[in-house]
């Protein structure tokens, strides 16, 4: 079973730049999350992807986009790059919709940590 | 207000002894479930264990267990017999509504972690 991937693993941009961010699901998984974690914070949601369609989102302007495949990676794009974009980026993968109970466990990559200058 | 609370920024634990680490929820769903995950410094977040709010027994995985008090909305996480690998962070978290099939987001809320560090 192969687990969730995050690339690159570490990025240096600048103030007004784009970036985009990839992550591979974990094997058999449908649901896609990202979460941005600013340095001694816990992780705040950004959005989710699910049947390659954004399916919530957190409080994030529209600079933050995302990108679901069929293959259920996902991509993850900030355009105008502020300084307080710095920070821990993750992605989670879950399984959604088979047993009809809360809770199903989101497995997180090794994130992605961009710094802005 | 805060969704999930961690009140205990730090916490030292001598090596094999236990510890609890103290977590808080706030939520009007009847329906939620509450998860920890362990952060080292590689940055990784690690799932620890779950708790559904239906479940009636507290949940244990292995050297980890959840004390669930539903009335007291807390779910303290706690570590037996500690060893130097658990020194990290450790974050509760929380997502709430009912999952059916075609699901709304279950994104997860965090609290500010926990910053645990296991004594030789």
């Amino acid at each position: 079973e192969t687990g969730v991937t995050q690339s690159p693993t570490h990025l240096i941009k600048t103030r007004g730049q784009q970036v985009t961010l990839r992550c591979s699901s974990q094997s058999g998984h449908n649901t896609v999350s990202w979460y941005q974690q600013a340095l001694g914070q816990g992780p705040q949601f950004i959005f989710q992807y699910y049947r390659e369609e954004e399916n919530g989102r957190g409080n994030f302007p529209p600079r933050f986009s995302g990108l679901q495949f069929p293959n259920y990676s996902s991509e993850l794009n900030v355009n105008a790059l502020e300084l307080d974009d710095s920070a821990l980026y993750l992605c989670a993968s879950s399984l959604a919709g088979t047993s009809g109970r809360p809770g199903e466990t989101q497995y997180f990559g090794p994130g992605t940590r961009l710094l802005v200058l | 207000a805060q969704k999930i609370t961690q009140t205990q920024p730090g916490m030292f634990v001598q090596e094999k002894e236990a510890v609890t680490l103290d977590c808080t929820y706030d939520t009007s769903d009847p329906s939620y479930g509450l998860f920890w995950y362990k952060q080292p410094s590689s940055g990784e977040m690690i799932f620890l264990i779950y708790q559904g709010s239906y479940d009636q027994q507290n949940a244990t995985e292995g050297r980890y267990s959840l004390n669930f008090q539903k009335a007291r909305k807390s779910a303290n996480l706690v570590i037996s017999a500690s060893q130097l690998g658990d020194s990290a962070m450790y974050f509760c978290a929380m997502r709430e509504g009912v999952l059916g099939v075609q699901t709304g987001a279950n994104n997860l809320f965090f609290g500010t972690g926990t910053r645990l560090t296991v004594i030789p």
